[in-house]
């Protein structure tokens, strides 16, 4: 049975680094194919997609955010991270990690999160 | 602005069929398979379909869809009042190495 859960702070400051925990059970980062991603969804706004961690490290990034995020994964703890620098109160959003499946032209989320609630507030 | 549009609302009645349109452009829908997610408020999204026209087992057969060149779009018919949800279409865009959205569909059942 695959699961994810995010986790991390409620309240963020603005200009501080927001750090983003997604631990899951029932699959390996370290079988070749498995990919995590994180997603996330301002108040009443869109899905934005943020970033991808690969097995094999690869990562991916959101064109307007890259200069801000790091994602990066522990296999021994079966943990992704994401961080954000620089919030601001625009990043205040349910972020969302989700298991990504690709194989050539194909790819799908099948599994997500219960997503964490994040708000950028002085 | 999303990548992938779609039409911000729909509605129809009990019953009725709807179908929800996503457009992209060569290098994500044109190139890559398409899947849907459904949105209850307050909930996490579902996968609801995958590679064009492929359902979960746990999907019903009222929901479909289908991908033509660089469109995409999901039917649902015999609506019901639980099927009112945001719906987002995705993909991977080969030209951005980003996976991308469309701007979501608020499905209204009245």
């Amino acid at each position: 049975q695959v699961t994810l859960k995010e986790s991390g702070p409620a309240l963020v400051r603005p200009t501080e680094t927001l750090t983003l925990t997604c631990t899951f059970s029932g699959f390996s980062l370290s079988t070749t194919g498995m990919r995590v991603s994180w997603i996330r969804q301002p108040p009443g706004k869109a899905l934005e997609w943020l970033a991808r961690i690969d097995w094999d490290d690869d990562k991916f990034y959101s064109t307007s955010l890259k200069t801000r995020l790091t994602i990066s994964k522990d296999t021994s703890k079966n943990q992704v991270v994401l961080t954000m620098t620089n919030v601001d109160p625009v990043d205040t959003a349910t972020y969302y990690c989700a298991r990504l499946v690709m194989a050539a032209r194909l790819s799908y989320f099948d599994y997500w999160g219960q997503g964490t609630l994040v708000t950028v507030s002085s | 602005q999303s990548v992938l549009t779609q039409p911000p609302s729909m509605s129809a009645a009990p019953g009725q069929k709807v179908t929800i349109s996503c457009s992209g452009s060569s290098s994500n829908i044109g190139h890559n398979y398409v899947s849907w997610y459904q949105q209850v408020p307050g909930t996490a999204p579902e996968l609801l379909i995958y590679d064009n026209d492929k359902r979960p087992s746990e999907i019903p057969d009222r929901f479909s869809g289908s991908k033509s060149g660089t469109s995409a779009t999901l039917g649902i018919t015999g609506l019901q009042t639980g099927d009112e949800a945001d719906y987002y279409c995705g993909t991977w865009d080969n030209s951005l190495s980003a996976w991308v959205f469309g701007g979501g569909t608020k499905l209204t059942v009245l």
